[in-house]
C-alpha cells in the first residue's frame, strides 16, 4: 500500500511569492495534519484536518492556510513568502479518531527554500 | 502547556554498546508519548508509543522505552547498537483529547564502527 505522498519533493521560491504545497494520505485516512520542520529543530504543529474541516491550528501567522478535499488529500498554502519559511513542510496522516493516541503516519515532506 | 525536553542534541555510540536516547515531558496531564525516527532526507517514522496500560513498550528494530509518570521520563534504549541505527530520533507527547503531536528538538545518534 502508498504511503502518504507529498508534492513537490523540492521548491525554490523568493521572498513575497506565494507556495502551495500538496498532499496525500494513506487509503483509508481521513485526517491529514501539517508540520513545518525548520533546520535542526522538532517538526511544529501547523493544522489538522479530518472530514473537509479545520480540527487544530498551530501558533503561524494567517499567511498559512490549508484545505482538505473530498478525497481527503490536502493543500497548505503560504503567502507572502518570508526567509524564515524556509523549512521541510511534512504531512502526516491517521484514521481520524479523537483523544490524541492515534498513530501520524509521516510523507517524505516537501524541501521548501526562499531565497 | 506542555513542553519536551531532549537531552543531548548529538548521541554517539559504538557499534555493539547500549543506546540510550533521554526524554522528558511536562504535561498538565498523563500525555500519550511517541518516539519518531527520521533517516536523512526521509519522514518520520513511528517506533513505539505509549497510550495506557504497560509501561514499558516495545517497539521496532529492537528499541524499547519505560513510561515513568514519577520523573516525567520516556527516554528510549537499545541493547545493541547497529551502524543502520545512525539517525535523527524525536520524542514527541500529545494530551488526551488533541490532535496534535509537540516534538522535542531531536537527539542525532552516531554509531562508531
Amino acid at each position: 500500500d502508498a504511503g502518504v505522498t507529498q508534492s513537490p519533493t523540492h521548491l525554490i521560491k523568493t521572498r513575497g511569492q506565494h507556495v502551495t504545497l500538496r498532499c496525500s494520505p494513506i487509503s483509508g485516512h481521513k485526517s491529514v495534519s501539517w508540520y513545518q520542520q525548520v533546520l535542526g529543530q522538532g517538526p511544529q504543529f501547523i493544522f489538522q484536518y479530518y472530514e473537509k474541516e479545520e480540527r487544530g491550528r498551530g501558533n503561524f501567522p494567517d499567511r498559512f492556510s490549508a484545505r482538505q478535499f473530498p478525497n481527503y488529500s490536502s493543500e497548505l498554502n503560504v503567502n507572502a513568502l518570508l526567509l524564515g519559511d524556509s523549512a521541510l513542510y511534512l504531512c502526516a496522516s491517521s484514521l481520524g479518531g479523537t483523544g490524541g493516541k492515534e498513530t501520524q503516519y509521516f510523507g517524505p515532506g516537501t524541501r521548501l527554500l526562499v531565497l | 502547556a506542555q513542553s519536551v525536553t531532549q537531552l543531548g542534541s548529538h548521541v554517539s555510540v559504538s557499534e555493539g554498546a547500549l543506546v540510550l536516547l533521554r526524554c522528558n515531558y511536562s504535561s498538565s496531564v498523563p500525555p500519550y508519548l511517541f518516539w519518531y525516527v527520521q533517516y536523512p532526507n526521509q519522514g518520520l517514522q513511528l517506533l513505539l508509543k505509549y497510550t495506557t496500560g504497560a509501561t514499558l513498550v516495545k517497539g521496532i528494530n529492537g528499541f524499547e522505552a519505560e513510561f515513568k509518570k514519577s520523573e516525567t521520563s520516556f527516554h528510549l534504549t537499545k541493547p545493541s547498537a547497529h551502524m543502520s541505527d545512525a539517525a535523527e530520533y524525536f520524542c514527541a507527547v500529545s494530551d488526551p483529547g488533541a490532535n496534535n503531536l509537540f516534538f522535542g528538538t531531536g537527539t542525532r545518534l552516531t554509531v562508531i564502527p
